[in-house]
């Protein structure tokens, strides 16, 4: 089936820092959103991004919708201490209700 | 305050035992999902519904069931047949397709 490769697996980073993660598919996606889970809890979404190109920002947040539609990214700038948490890519590549698919997850350390 | 809401938060079962997880929501939307999340991985379709009465084996539905009887509840119940059934269970909604998807805040379900 289809599948998303998320990189890194985890960051350690100092507070401050600023923070990019990124997924990649064989497959070309028609929307690409980002989550976030604090431990215990279900996802929320931060960024949807629904054309090529796209670049849209959630305050601190800035994704991008990668021009071959196979990829998008994700930064956070000037990381604080409660960014920490694992940060999910999905993507949706039409059709069924039931085609969204999720990377493995980055997961966040933020070192004061 | 519209949402998901997913009960009980914490569920203790024996094996061979048949269990129900609660899924509810209040926002009108059409489509509900039923994810399966194991450490380290990424979230995993388990049955999706589209409308009342009409559901969708996603890409682990052996040994669960769901059914739909009204738009506003979901109800997922693992079988003695799943044979390895303690996971974190997240239930989902979407207006339309799952490009925005919303997720309760699981159940965690321990098999002893």
């Amino acid at each position: 089936g289809q599948q998303l490769n998320q990189s890194p697996q985890s960051m350690f980073i100092q507070e401050g820092e600023d923070v990019s993660m990124n997924c990649t598919s064989s497959s070309i996606f028609n929307t690409w959103l980002w989550y976030k889970q604090d431990p215990g809890e279900g996802p929320v979404l931060l960024i949807a991004l629904y054309k090529a190109g796209e670049l849209t920002s959630n305050g601190r947040l800035t994704a991008q919708f990668g021009i071959t539609r196979k990829d998008s990214f994700l930064n956070i700038s000037a990381s604080i201490p409660s960014d920490v948490g694992i940060y999910f890519c999905a993507g949706y590549y039409g059709g069924s209700q039931g085609n969204l698919i999720f990377g493995k997850g980055t997961k966040l350390s933020v070192k004061p | 305050d519209g949402g998901i809401t997913q009960s009980p938060k914490y569920l203790f079962r024996k094996e061979g035992q048949n269990v129900t997880l609660s899924c509810e929501q209040n926002l009108n939307h059409d489509a509900m999902y039923w994810y399966r999340q194991d450490p380290g991985q990424g979230l995993r379709l388990i049955y999706y519904s589209q409308i009342v009465n009409d559901f969708q084996k996603g890409d682990i539905a052996e040994g669960y069931s769901v059914s739909r009887e009204k738009k506003e509840s979901f109800p997922l119940t693992v079988t003695s047949a799943q044979k390895n059934p303690t996971a974190f269970y997240l239930c989902a909604s979407s207006m339309g397709p799952p490009r925005e998807a919303f997720f309760g805040q699981g159940t965690r379900l321990t098999v002893v």
